[in-house]
């Protein structure tokens, strides 16, 4: 089984700040590596998959990179609206998640 | 509009059994990767079975034997027929779509709440 962990469990941050998270594959996942956002009794949103592709209607400031074990969720400048819980998946071998990264207020 | 719902959570006793229902709408559960993912109070999320499109099944670990996945083409339905439920699949379930084994989930239900607990 492919385990995924992600870096940090935990993130504060302003709004404004460039904010990075890390996700990283037990084996090589090649790009199949999406991430979500979910916010508090809400259902997970998909932001990006293969690694680097946006999702119609998120906002560009989400990016993503990486391919084989390694890759990151970049948000170019936070918003109010993006304190959430990220996670990643893979999706090389059925599917599974991170543990999440919760971005808070700072 | 395309959608998931889900149905059928709710209290239940160690050892008991318990039947999840997706209906979707605005696609074909019968030409798609169908899938239930689950989120136990305040951790993350896990998947947790997939019903191929060609009909067969696959589940983690955790469930194995004690799970069933299965659909309805002429609902177009999805079910989790859960048996020997333990306390810690207490958890939001979630039906979710992936269009193929290579894809991620693009489409969720809104979850079901199952609580095992005596």
């Amino acid at each position: 089984d492919i385990q995924v962990t992600q870096s940090p469990p935990t993130l504060s941050a302003s709004v404004g700040d460039r904010v990075t998270i890390t996700c990283r594959a037990s084996q090589s996942v090649s790009s199949y590596l999406a991430w979500y956002q979910q916010k508090p009794g809400k259902v997970p949103k998909l932001l990006i998959y293969k690694a680097s592709s946006l999702e119609g209607g998120v906002p560009s400031r989400f990016s993503g990179s990486g391919s084989g074990t390694e890759f990151t969720l970049t948000i170019s400048s936070l918003q109010p609206d993006d304190f959430a819980t990220y996670y990643c998946q893979q999706y090389h071998s059925y599917w599974t998640f991170g543990q999440g990264t919760k971005v808070e207020i700072k | 509009e395309v959608q998931l719902v889900e149905s059928g959570g709710g209290l239940v006793q160690p050892g008991g059994s318990l039947r999840l229902s997706c209906a979707a709408s605005g696609f074909t559960v019968s030409s798609n990767y169908m899938n239930w993912v689950r989120q136990a109070p305040g951790t993350g999320l896990e998947w947790v079975s997939v019903f191929y499109s060609d009909g067969r099944a696959f589940y983690v670990d955790s469930v194995k034997g004690r799970f069933t996945i299965s659909r309805d083409n002429s609902k177009n339905m999805l079910y989790l027929q859960m048996n020997s439920l333990r306390v810690e699949d207490t958890a939001v379930y979630f039906c979710a779509r992936s269009r193929s084994g290579l894809e991620p989930f693009d489409i969720w239900g809104q979850g079901t709440m199952v609580t095992v607990s005596s």
